[in-house]
């Protein structure tokens, strides 16, 4: 199975301050069309997680331009450019490129 | 709008079976494969296994072959899963997803299941 390990597992941001959470797969999640099934999920206390931005780099509609994503090989980054408090809660990465797909452990995001 | 509700809270003993409902709505159910994802108690998400849009063909998570069915019913637009032989370390929030090229664009709200004697 993909291994998808995601740094840091915990981070503490100040309001306005930004915010990167970083996902490193244990192997290349091109898939044979093209494209890279990489996505950004958050999930606060007591819901059900949300996406965010799939293959790499695509926002979900409704979610805000402060949130962005990139790769660089089998590097990928969430970044939040400007953190809110409506912001706290867990965001994981999960790969769609590989059966079975699987996650990444998930980063706590708190306001300091 | 895409709504998928899920049966309720379970307790189960050790080594009972539970079977958890999933009700699509807002879309065409036949149009998309489901899946089922397990959080464990302060853990992350382990992907329990798939259903193929009209219901031909299933998948599972090695670990839970054997234990685990997947089902649909396109005439109620339902999914489940029926988990057997539970222990202990089955306790979990069960979700059903939307599968939509490699993604999970809906979530149901999770179900807690929780095996204990």
């Amino acid at each position: 199975d993909v291994v998808m390990t995601q740094s840091p597992l915990s981070l503490s941001v100040t309001l306005g301050q930004p915010a990167s959470i970083s996902c490193r797969s244990s192997q290349s999640l091109v898939y044979s069309d093209g494209n890279t099934y990489l996505n950004w999920f958050h999930q606060r206390p007591g819901q059900s997680p949300r996406r965010l931005i799939y293959r790499v780099s695509t926002r979900d509609s409704g979610v805000p331009d402060r949130f962005s994503g990139s790769a660089s090989g089998s590097d990928f980054t969430l970044k939040i450019s400007r953190v809110e408090a409506e912001d706290v809660g867990v965001y994981f990465c999960m790969q769609g490129t590989h059966w079975p797909y699987t996650f990444g452990q998930g980063t706590k995001l708190e306001i300091k | 709008q895409v709504q998928l509700v899920q049966s309720g809270a379970e307790v189960k003993k050790p080594g009972a079976s539970v079977k958890v409902s999933c009700k699509a709505s807002g879309y065409t159910f036949t149009d998309y494969d489901m899946h089922w994802v397990r959080q464990a108690p302060g853990q992350g998400f382990e992907w329990v296994g798939r259903i193929d849009n009209v219901g031909a063909t299933t998948t599972y998570a090695q670990k839970f072959q054997g234990r685990v069915t997947v089902t649909r019913d396109s005439s109620t637009s339902t999914l489940y899963m029926e988990l057997s032989s539970l222990k202990s370390d089955d306790t979990g929030l069960y979700y059903c997803a939307r599968d939509w090229y490699g993604s999970y664009d809906h979530w149901g709200q999770g179900t807690l299941v929780t095996v204990s004697s």
